[in-house]
């Protein structure tokens, strides 16, 4: 499986951009970058996924090197409510697909006021 | 709310007691997926079904635990006889497939709060 390597924590400014980077330098040509984040005692929350472009939703932004050994997660403008353990996650492939994700211990965000 | 449910949020049992939890996934999810997550680290994949057959298993899905998911809907993840260590989170999510093999894999997994077990 890939791996990948994110910091283990990250503090930001409230209304600040909060900019969360992962390495991913082993990541195969038909796999993708998947971002989840998980708020204190919940489950984890879909935020992004991405092959090669960058894409953009009403939550984030992701940009992805053009070689895709690594990423960034943008959140433009960071609130309270963003506080949460974020995860970098490069999707199993395999003949099987069965579509599971594997996660590491991904970046505790701290969004400060 | 129609995402992914699951029963009980917590359960406190004695060790070696037997307990069940309950998910349901998100109507018309043929993919339902079993985590486990203890504190301070990631959630660890344990097992995944696709409609009613169960076709992957971790090695950490041990003996004591049995999945099921009768009818392709709703699944249960028992554990006879606890462990101290068997105290965690116990995540479900699940996710939709579509005809298209390039459309199921990018599919998102969609996450319930889980269950919280501990063992005393």
């Amino acid at each position: 499986d890939a791996k990948t390597t994110q910091p283990t924590s990250m503090d930001c400014a409230e209304g600040r951009a909060a900019n969360l980077p992962c390495n991913h330098s082993t990541i195969s040509g038909n796999e993708y970058v998947y971002w989840y984040r998980q708020i204190h005692s919940q489950g984890p929350q879909y935020i992004i996924h991405g092959l090669k472009n960058n894409e953009t939703n009403e939550m984030a932004s992701l940009i992805i090197t053009e070689d895709r050994k690594s990423s960034t997660l943008i959140l433009p403008h960071a609130t309270l409510r963003d506080t949460a353990v974020y995860y970098c996650i490069v999707r199993v492939a395999g003949s099987s697909n069965t579509g599971k994700l594997i996660f590491g211990q991904g970046t505790t965000l701290q969004v400060k006021p | 709310d129609t995402g992914v449910s699951q029963n009980p949020r917590h359960k406190i049992t004695k060790r070696g007691q037997n307990v069940t939890f309950r998910c349901d996934p998100i109507s018309e999810h043929n993919r339902l997926y079993w985590y486990r997550q203890t504190l301070g680290q990631g959630p660890e994949f344990l097992t995944y079904f696709q409609n009613e057959a169960q076709l992957e298993k971790s090695r950490l899905l041990s003996d004591r635990f049995s999945a099921e998911r009768p009818k392709g809907s709703f699944s249960t993840l028992e554990i006879q006889r606890t462990e101290q260590g068997d105290s965690a989170m116990y995540l479900c999510a699940s996710s939709p497939r579509t005809s298209s093999t390039l459309l199921s894999y990018n599919s998102p997994l969609h996450f319930g709060n889980g269950t919280r077990l501990t063992v005393t």
